[in-house]
């Protein structure tokens, strides 16, 4: 399967600054990465679809302007959370579809703001 | 709207047990079904389904569709104390193949 990783593995930041989360396919082109996050003891909600070339597509109830995706090659998606807020602080993980249609994701990014 | 429920919620279980894990889904063009174990970091990569009735197996783990009824279960045979770990299933719908994930089962194992 493809492999994929994530940069930083965790970060803290202080409300109001900004913190971009790198997210690498290793040996695999992916024209398509996706955003997760996870609050604790909760499943996995798609944020937005990063889309190599293009803007991303978002999901309902995601702020556009505030969680920025910029997937300017096949191999790199960055997501830049602006402004951030404790409410913010959570697990965020990406992924890339596979040759056959599945997903992989990336280690995940814990991210914690003060 | 896509929904995937998930159960039981969380299962306790004896070493050696055999566990049956559930999936249903509700999902527009649905493409195919995945199981992830997700210990304390991202989820890993164990099953995708896309044809109804045929069994996935990898060692003590394996996996069965029903596209009709539009259910998944994953079988673990013989657990062990490292099978310990939240069980995700997703339906992968629509034209992007985004998913949507269950809540998961959280397994526990004990010796």
């Amino acid at each position: 399967g493809a492999v994929v990783s994530q940069h930083p593995s965790w970060v803290i930041c202080k409300s109001g600054t900004s913190v971009k989360i790198e997210c690498r396919s290793l040996d695999f082109q992916a024209t398509t990465m996706f955003w997760y996050r996870q609050f604790p003891k909760q499943s996995l909600m798609l944020m937005a679809t990063s889309n190599e070339g293009s803007k991303a597509t978002y999901e309902q109830g995601v702020e556009k302007d505030k969680f920025l995706i910029n997937h300017a090659s096949l191999t790199l998606s960055t997501l830049t959370v602006t402004s951030a807020h404790p409410e913010d602080s959570s697990f965020y993980i990406c992924s890339v579809i596979g040759s056959s249609y599945e997903q992989y994701f990336g280690p995940g990014t814990r991210l914690t703001v003060t | 709207e896509d929904k995937v429920v998930q159960s039981p919620l969380s299962l306790v279980v004896h070493e050696g047990d055999t566990v049956t894990l559930n999936c249903s889904y509700e999902v527009t063009n649905f493409r195919s079904l995945l199981w992830y174990k997700q210990e304390k970091k991202a989820p890993t990569f164990l099953f995708m389904l896309t044809s109804s009735g045929i069994e996935k197996k990898s060692g003590r783990l394996s996996s069965i569709l029903d596209k009709k009824e539009l259910f998944s279960i994953l079988n673990i045979t013989a657990t062990q104390t490292g099978d310990s770990a939240i069980y995700l299933c997703a339906a992968s719908g629509g034209s992007n193949y985004k998913l949507t994930f269950g809540k998961g089962t959280l397994l526990t194992v004990n010796p």
